[in-house]
């Protein structure tokens, strides 16, 4: 079974207005942690959001907040009041209690129209 | 936040030289590195761990004698890409293992820019 899964290869926003990019992910270990990171044309992977499963509030960084729901297993990234400069592949990844490896989904390509 | 570098981003290469990619952690120490290789519009694929001082950890289908892995110190992993062909041509990111600060900073994986490399 895939430990993260991102059904939504591609999605489109206004400029100014939110979005949410889905994410769930798939563990029998309590302890885990899962991040978003950001994937500009560039190719730099750049991390954005970090909430760990034992958070009992969702994690927040400026426009970006993680829409945590531990019984459904999913960690949805929504980004407010987007702007042209957040076009970019965005995945999301987890941790398994103290290992090293990272699990990352296969992406959603975001693309912000003005 | 935390500054991961790699050298070069840009490679050309005949087929049958290799290539070394440089991974440096600049402004922390890093026991643990990471390397990965993304396929266009494909997500990232972990190649190996890279451990200081130790032997590395491939993946399931990684070759080993290919990919050389070196962590010479807490702040720089190699990987060669030995007789490199054109199926090796890829985009090569490593990240480093950030130990965080207690109460401050979550440890986390700090991403270097990239390497592209075309092997002709």
């Amino acid at each position: 079974a895939q430990k993260i899964t991102q059904t939504q290869p591609g999605m489109f926003v206004q400029e100014k207005e939110a979005v949410t990019l889905d994410c769930t992910y798939d563990t029998s270990d309590p302890s885990y942690g899962l991040f978003w990171y950001k994937q500009p044309s560039s190719g730099e992977m750049i991390f954005l959001i970090y909430q760990g499963s034992y958070d009992q509030q969702n994690a927040t960084e400026g426009r970006y907040s993680l829409n945590f729901q531990k019984a459904r297993k999913s960690a949805n990234l929504v980004i407010s009041a987007s702007q042209l400069g957040d076009s970019a592949m965005y995945f999301c990844a987890m941790r398994e209690g103290l290992g090293n490896q990272f699990y990352f989904g296969t992406g959603t390509s975001l693309t912000v129209i003005p | 936040g935390a500054v991961v570098s790699q050298h070069p981003s840009w490679v050309i290469c005949k087929s049958g030289t290799s290539v070394k990619i440089e991974c440096r952690s600049l402004d922390f120490q890093a026991t643990t590195m990471f390397w990965y290789r993304q396929f266009p519009k494909q997500s990232l694929m972990l190649m190996a761990t890279s451990n200081e001082g130790s032997k590395a950890t491939y993946e399931q289908g990684v070759e080993k004698d290919k990919f050389l892995i070196n962590h010479a110190s807490l702040t720089l992993s190699t990987l060669t890409v030995t007789s490199a062909h054109p199926e090796d041509s890829s985009f090569y990111i490593c990240s480093a293992k950030s130990p965080g600060l207690a109460g401050v900073v979550r440890e986390t994986q700090y991403f270097g820019p990239g390497t592209r490399l075309l092997v002709l």
